[in-house]
């Protein structure tokens, strides 16, 4: 099984600064990297696949980056829904066996 | 717009069965591979099945296999999870998503299951 691990557990950050959130895979997933984002009492949100590419709808202040096993999520300059938990999900295996991390909490400083 | 929406979420005896559904609505349902993910309370998200767009081919995690059955009916434009020989660990809310390759790219909002005598 590939482990996914996110850091660091709990980010807290100012509105408007810049939040960097870390995701390493226990081998490599090439760019089969996808970044979700969960409020309390809400479903999943889909933000970032193939390590880089925003989905529909995302802002830009979204980006994603890395492959192998190191990826980043970068939220350029934080809004106040942005406060959320961020999980990282590999999806390299086949058959399926997909991963995730174990989450980011980002919160306000 | 895509929506999803599960049901027949519950509270059942450990050993014992559930049935969830999904109902989808706002895209060509028979064209795109799904999932079940779960997350137990205040934890992290686990997939947990795959079905291919005909239904033909399923995946499962290690930690439901021989107890969970996944299937599709593409003229209903549902999904079903056979759940079996319920355990305390099972409890979580299941999410049902449309995989188009890998990852999750819609979700439901998650219908919950209590496994507790």
């Amino acid at each position: 099984e590939i482990v996914m691990t996110q850091s660091p557990a709990t980010l807290s950050v100012s509105p408007g600064e810049r939040a960097t959130l870390s995701c390493r895979a226990s081998q490599s997933v090439s760019s089969n990297l996808a970044w979700y984002q969960q409020k309390p009492g809400q479903a999943p949100r889909l933000l970032i696949y193939g390590a880089s590419t925003r989905a529909t709808g995302i802002p830009a202040r979204f980006s994603g980056s890395g492959s192998g096993t190191e990826f980043t999520l970068t939220i350029s300059s934080l809004q106040s829904e942005d406060f959320a938990v961020y999980y990282c999900q590999q999806y390299n295996n086949w058959p399926p066996k997909y991963t995730f991390g174990q989450g980011t909490k980002l919160e306000i400083k | 717009q895509v929506q999803l929406v599960e049901s027949g979420g519950g509270l059942v005896k450990p050993g014992g069965s559930l049935r969830l559904s999904c109902a989808a609505s706002g895209f060509t349902f028979s064209d795109y591979y799904m999932s079940w993910i779960r997350q137990a309370p205040g934890k992290g998200l686990e997939w947990i099945s795959y079905i291919s767009s005909s239904g033909s081919t399923i995946y499962y995690a290690d930690s439901v296999k021989g107890r969970f059955a996944f299937s599709r009916d593409n003229a209903k434009n549902s999904l079903y999870l056979q759940m079996n020989s319920l355990r305390a660990e099972d409890t979580a809310v299941y999410y049902c998503a449309r995989s188009p390759g890998g990852y999750f790219q819609h979700w439901g909002q998650g219908t919950l299951v209590t496994v507790s005598s």
